[in-house]
């Protein structure tokens, strides 16, 4: 596509559940990043990826998220044992390169309720 | 972590005014960026700096990159309605590491 997408746009979810979100990056970028921001704040970095492979997983807060990429391309954030503090809107962006410009997805907004 | 202080917050302006915003750094980075997020958007970038001391221009906007690497300020001249939103510095080694962001509000 012609930029990066992010699906769903919005998910409300119940505290303890698992959510599953999903970054289609732009066809060709190898680097693939994972941000949450929460209101009146700045993107907060949580993974890289180069290819297939995480290069940088040291902003994923704890072992409830993970991320996976296993082709290359999509990539799924995963959150288990939703709590209310993972509240936020999770941003993915892709680059060309690492050292390339990043381009932003529309983010997803997770409610836990 | 590393850390970006960004100011100001917020800005109050009239059309027409010029703004000046700025971030500065405790860490070095190698290039410097500057975003631009409207609600319900993701971030997208305004101006990207590779050389300290480097001056660069975009339409109405112009950014420096600091001597030291550690610093970066955004011109926007003849502020328009258009340029509300929220502006981010990002300093990027390998990962992007953000400023708070200011607002910009323009009064009419």
């Amino acid at each position: 596509g012609a930029g990066v997408s992010q699906t769903p746009s919005n998910k409300v979810t119940e505290k303890g559940k698992y959510v599953e979100l999903r970054c289609d990056p732009i066809s060709g970028h190898t680097a693939l990043y994972w941000y949450r921001q929460s209101l009146g704040q700045g993107p907060e970095f949580l993974i890289y990826f180069q290819g297939t492979g995480a290069a940088d997983d040291s902003g994923l807060p704890n072992d409830r998220f993970f991320a996976v990429r296993p082709e290359g391309s999509v990539s799924t954030l995963k959150i288990q044992r939703t709590e209310r503090g993972d509240s936020a809107v999770y941003l993915c962006a892709s680059s060309l390169t690492e050292s390339a410009e990043a381009f932003f997805g529309q983010g997803t907004r997770l409610t836990v309720v | 972590g590393q850390q970006l202080n960004q100011s100001p917050q917020s800005m109050f302006i009239q059309e027409g005014e010029d703004v000046s915003m700025n971030c500065t750094s405790s860490s070095i980075f190698n290039t410097w960026l500057w975003y631009k997020q409207d609600p319900g958007e993701g971030p997208v970038l305004l101006i990207a700096l590779y050389k300290a001391g480097e001056l660069t221009s975009n339409g109405r906007l112009t950014a420096q990159f600091g001597i030291t690497r550690k610093d970066s300020f955004l011109n926007i001249s003849a502020s328009i309605p258009s340029d509300v939103g929220i502006y981010f510095c990002a300093g990027h080694n390998y990962q992007l590491i953000w400023g708070a962001g200011t607002k910009l509000i323009i009064k009419p």
